[in-house]
């Protein structure tokens, strides 16, 4: 089966503290793992893919073949971080996404 | 280009009553998405289309809805007849290429069924 588990509705933490929004998938082929981002009031948008391995907005995911995990961490958390985010598996042609975290980062 | 554009924005309808949702892709994309959202279940595929066919349904809840791509610039999803528990936001994207990476979202229409 194709799925895409994210364990937490809501994370909530202090400005400067680290951020890691946890996502596991379930996919028998060889994964292609996104994270999408939806501010207040914007659209969802692409946020960092696995392969290409960057870092955005000061956020990083390294995908676990072994756990089956792309978690998504940031080491200092910012309030404008403070948004949904989707863990998401793109098994051919199709996305297929987590229900989502919100992050809600407090002054 | 002013993106994936989703009419209406919101839509207040009665149980039993014909919905229409709008998408008008971002111009070259050649792949088109429909997603619901809800609370309980986040981001459900329920269709897409590359080149104007559809690819996957297997997300369509059931045959009251029907979605269409007559052409490359337009789609359509149809709910007949509505239920309550249709209520949620609906949203299109597109993306360019075969391959899902980078979906382009519209702002979502919200249908709300009384």
């Amino acid at each position: 089966a194709q799925r895409v588990t994210q364990p937490e509705k809501l994370l909530s933490v202090f400005k400067g503290a680290p951020v890691e929004l946890k996502c596991n998938y379930s996919y028998s082929g060889s994964p292609e793992l996104f994270w999408y981002v939806q501010y207040s009031r914007q659209r969802l948008q692409l946020l960092l893919r696995h392969i290409s391995r960057e870092s955005i907005k000061g956020f990083t995911a390294d995908l676990n073949k072994g756990e089956t995990s792309f978690h998504l961490k940031k080491p200092f958390a910012q309030e404008e971080d403070s948004a949904m985010y989707y863990c998401a598996l793109a098994p051919g042609g199709k996305l297929i996404f987590g229900q989502g975290t919100e992050l809600s980062v407090k002054p | 280009d002013a993106g994936v554009i989703q009419s209406p924005r919101h839509e207040v309808t009665e149980m039993g009553q014909e919905v229409t949702l709008r998408c008008k892709p971002i111009s070259g994309h050649n792949s088109l998405f429909w997603y619901r959202q809800t609370m309980m279940r986040g981001l459900e595929l329920l269709i897409y289309f590359n080149n104007n066919v559809p690819i996957d349904d297997s997300g369509m809840p059931e045959d009251r809805f029907s979605a269409k791509m007559p052409n490359a610039s337009f789609s359509t999803l149809k709910i007949q007849p509505s239920e309550p528990r249709d209520s949620a936001v609906y949203f299109c994207a597109s993306s360019l290429g075969t391959r899902a990476g980078e979906l382009f979202f519209g702002e979502g229409s919200r249908l709300t069924v009384l």
